[in-house]
């Protein structure tokens, strides 16, 4: 069974930037392209970018490109999302999914960044 | 971008009735290899979004059969046949056929 194991809850000052993992478990990473979705509280789903494992290739939505930077470790079958420069805008619950539209479609629990001083 | 529009349901709905959401996207998700990049994704309170639909008209694995999509090119309708507590959550449908990808606004289910 393929599952996707985010990192925990941040609080983070203004002007900072942060790091989030998702892990992949039951299946190589490079088995998918991994993206990144942005759900600010009680609003809904916005997608932010994917990245290829195989050969970290990136593509992003126009509105993340100067905020998200997606990265992955095959070795530790791990995809990273860091956002920098937050805001009280970028306090959101992040997920990481295969999005793969199909039968191998797979979610992470998502992780709630707070963004306060 | 393809832009995703969504409509709404007359909440609440009472359990056991049928419902239909509809979508509709700017620009035509029919793709030359003939299918339809069209999901339907459930988001339960609380919870992760759950693929419920792909290529418009396929029910992901798991999911139950009083669950259906149709559509053309452009407009597409979940259905759900005799809602039940369980259905209870925002309805999304999202488009798989360019970059970026794009999301509707979600559609609200509530149970009287």
């Amino acid at each position: 069974e393929v599952q996707l194991q985010q990192s925990g809850a941040e609080l983070v000052r203004p002007g900072t930037s942060v790091k989030l993992s998702c892990k992949v478990s039951g299946d190589t990473i490079t088995a998918y392209y991994m993206h990144f979705v942005k759900q600010r509280p009680g609003q809904g789903l916005e997608w932010i970018g994917r990245i290829d494992p195989e050969d970290d290739s990136t593509k992003y939505a126009e509105k993340f490109k100067n905020k998200a930077t997606l990265t992955a470790d095959t070795s530790s079958n791990t995809a990273y999302l860091k956002l920098s420069s937050l805001t009280s805008e970028d306090t959101a619950t992040y997920f990481c999914t295969t999005l793969t539209g199909s039968s191998a479609d797979y979610w992470g629990q998502g992780v709630m960044v707070t963004v306060s001083s | 971008d393809i832009v995703m529009t969504q409509g709404a349901l007359p909440n609440p709905v009472p359990s056991g009735e049928s419902v239909s959401i509809t979508c509709r996207s700017s620009k035509s998700l029919l793709y030359s290899d003939g299918k339809t990049y069209l999901n339907w994704y459930l988001q339960r309170p609380g919870q992760s979004p759950q693929l419920l639909i792909y290529w418009m008209s396929t029910r992901a694995s798991g999911v139950s059969d009083r669950f259906s999509g149709s559509g053309s090119g452009t407009d597409f309708t979940l259905k759900i046949s005799g809602v039940e507590a369980e259905d209870v959550g925002v309805y999304y449908c999202q488009q798989g056929l360019e970059f970026p990808r794009t999301f509707g606004a979600g559609t609200k289910l509530e149970l009287k």
